[in-house]
């Protein structure tokens, strides 16, 4: 069981938006920044997001990130078939004094 | 290119130490500001923090582990290392080392390595 609570699936048409909640509590979404990672099946995960809202260079901006009390959230605009993958939230937990991520989203375009 | 790879046995007894080296290339974890660290990810489930180091040689770990977790440093080589001691079939996961940046309460993992599965078995 994940501190942080994500859907287990989301899916939506190519060209669509989709977006991914991550559900938390005060001792880890509301006082601390969010990350959020992208991986492709078979590989390594790859940062997407982190302080809530930023990309790392070369993440395009059809990623985006955002957070309002307890929840953060990562949207996906003009979805691609390559965007399939499994996605996970992270940020630290200040009770557990721990990094602590979701149970992950797998994301089908279809 | 930050760069990070993984190497260790693929194969561990139970009750046995799992040990695994992270090799750095592309930047000096001796001059860094950041931290360095290992998550893993048990076949088919999610990512599990295990803990980190930076290059004073100073560490963290996740409580749930930190009984049997060792995480240091060799700066002259550029390398990180994680030890696991008394492994059980529960410690079976794909094991990956990153770059932790970690400022206050902002904590991410930027740059991974590909990981490398750990099968715990007799």
């Amino acid at each position: 069981q994940s501190v942080l609570t994500q859907p287990p699936s989301v899916s939506a048409a190519p060209g669509q938006k989709v977006t991914i909640s991550c559900s938390g509590s005060s001792s880890n979404i509301v006082n601390n920044y969010a990350s959020w990672y992208q991986q492709l099946p078979g590989t390594a995960p790859k940062l997407l997001i982190y302080e809530d809202n930023k990309r790392p260079s070369g993440i395009p901006d059809r990623f985006s990130g955002s957070k309002s009390g307890t929840s953060a959230t990562l949207g996906i605009t003009g979805l691609q078939t390559g965007d399939e993958a499994d996605y996970y939230c992270g940020t630290w937990d200040s009770s557990l004094s721990t990094v602590v991520f979701g149970g992950g989203t797998k994301l089908t375009v279809l | 290119q930050l760069q990070l790879q993984e190497s260790g046995p693929g194969l561990v007894k139970p009750s046995e130490t799992l040990s695994l080296t992270c090799t750095v290339s592309g930047d000096s974890i001796s001059r860094s500001s950041h931290y360095w660290g290992w998550i893993r990810q048990p076949p088919g489930k999610g990512l599990e923090w295990i803990g980190n180091t930076y290059y004073t040689g100073s560490t963290y770990c996740n409580p749930s582990l930190k009984s049997r977790v060792t995480i240091s440093v060799d700066t002259s080589k550029n390398q990180f290392s994680l030890r696991l001691s008394s492994v059980t079939a529960a410690d079976t996961a794909v094991y990956y080392c990153a770059r932790h940046s970690w400022v206050g309460g902002n904590h991410y993992f930027d740059y991974w390595g590909q990981g490398t599965l750990v099968t715990v078995s007799s």
